[in-house]
C-alpha cells in the first residue's frame, strides 16, 4: 500500500520568498502523485498533478513541483510566495492499480508574514 | 454546474443519535468518496463508490454506512454517533477513467457531544 510523507507541519514564509514543501512517498512503483491546497473552511482544490513523462510539472497559482525517482519525492514549489498564498498544502498519491483511492499526507500549514 | 456540494455544513450530535451526511455532484461523475480530516492526520479515507449500486470500504469505515442508488448522490450515515467521529466531513467525486483529479465538496463540521 501506498503512504505519504510531509515533514514539515508549519512553515513561514516571508512575503515574495521562494517556497519550497517536500513531500516524500512509498510505492512500490512509479505513482501518481498530487497537491492539493485547502483555505481556512474550504475544501481540497487540485494544484497540480504527475501522471508520467516530464518530471517537472507546472500547477495553478504559479506553482510546480518535480518528482525525483531516486528520493520518492515530489517537492512542491514556487519562486515567490503572495500573502494569499498562505493556506494548508496536501501531497497525495494514488497507485497505478484499483480505482482512484488516493492517500493524503497529514498536511503543510504554511504562514506568510509581510 | 454546482459541482460537489454537501449539506449540512455543520452539524451538532448526542452520543448514540444517527443521522446522515449527503453529498451530491452534477459532473456525472463515477467515482464518489467520502474522507474524514483530523488534525495532523489529513485526510482519510471512509467509503467509496465507483457508479451506482457500487460501494466499497476505505481505510476507517467503522461506524459509517454508505448506498449509491443513483450517480449524482452519495450520502454517509452515521449509525451510532460517538466522541471519535467528531471531524470535518469531506466528499469529493471524479470521473472513473483519465484525470484522477478529484473535486471535493466544501465540508461537514460534525461534533459529537
Amino acid at each position: 500500500a501506498q503512504s505519504v510523507t510531509q515533514p514539515d507541519i508549519h512553515i513561514t514564509v516571508s512575503e515574495g520568498a521562494s517556497l519550497e514543501l517536500r513531500c516524500n512517498y512509498s510505492y512500490g512503483a512509479t505513482p501518481y502523485l498530487f497537491w492539493y491546497v485547502q483555505s481556512p473552511g474550504q475544501g481540497l482544490q487540485l494544484l497540480l498533478k504527475y501522471f508520467s513523462g516530464d518530471t517537472l510539472v507546472q500547477g495553478i497559482k504559479g506553482f510546480e513541483a518535480e518528482f525525483k525517482r531516486s528520493q520518492s519525492s515530489f517537492n512542491l514549489r514556487k519562486p515567490s510566495v503572495h500573502w494569499s498564498d498562505a493556506a494548508e498544502y496536501f501531497c497525495a498519491v494514488g497507485a497505478r492499480e484499483g480505482f482512484q483511492k488516493l492517500v493524503f499526507g497529514t498536511g503543510t500549514r504554511l504562514l506568510v508574514s509581510p | 454546474n454546482a459541482g460537489v456540494t454537501q449539506t449540512p455544513k455543520f452539524q451538532v450530535l448526542k452520543t448514540g443519535q444517527s443521522m446522515t451526511l449527503q453529498c451530491a455532484q452534477d459532473m456525472n461523475h463515477e467515482y464518489m468518496s467520502w474522507y474524514r480530516q483530523d488534525p495532523g492526520m489529513g485526510l482519510r479515507l471512509i467509503h467509496y463508490s465507483v457508479g451506482a449500486g457500487i460501494t466499497d470500504q476505505g481505510e476507517v469505515p467503522n461506524g459509517y454506512n454508505v448506498s449509491r442508488s443513483t450517480t449524482e448522490d452519495f450520502p454517509l450515515r452515521l449509525l451510532s454517533a460517538a466522541p471519535s467521529q467528531t471531524s470535518v466531513y469531506f466528499c469529493a467525486s471524479s470521473p472513473l477513467l483519465g484525470s484522477y483529479e478529484q473535486y471535493f465538496g466544501p465540508g461537514t463540521r460534525l461534533t459529537v457531544t
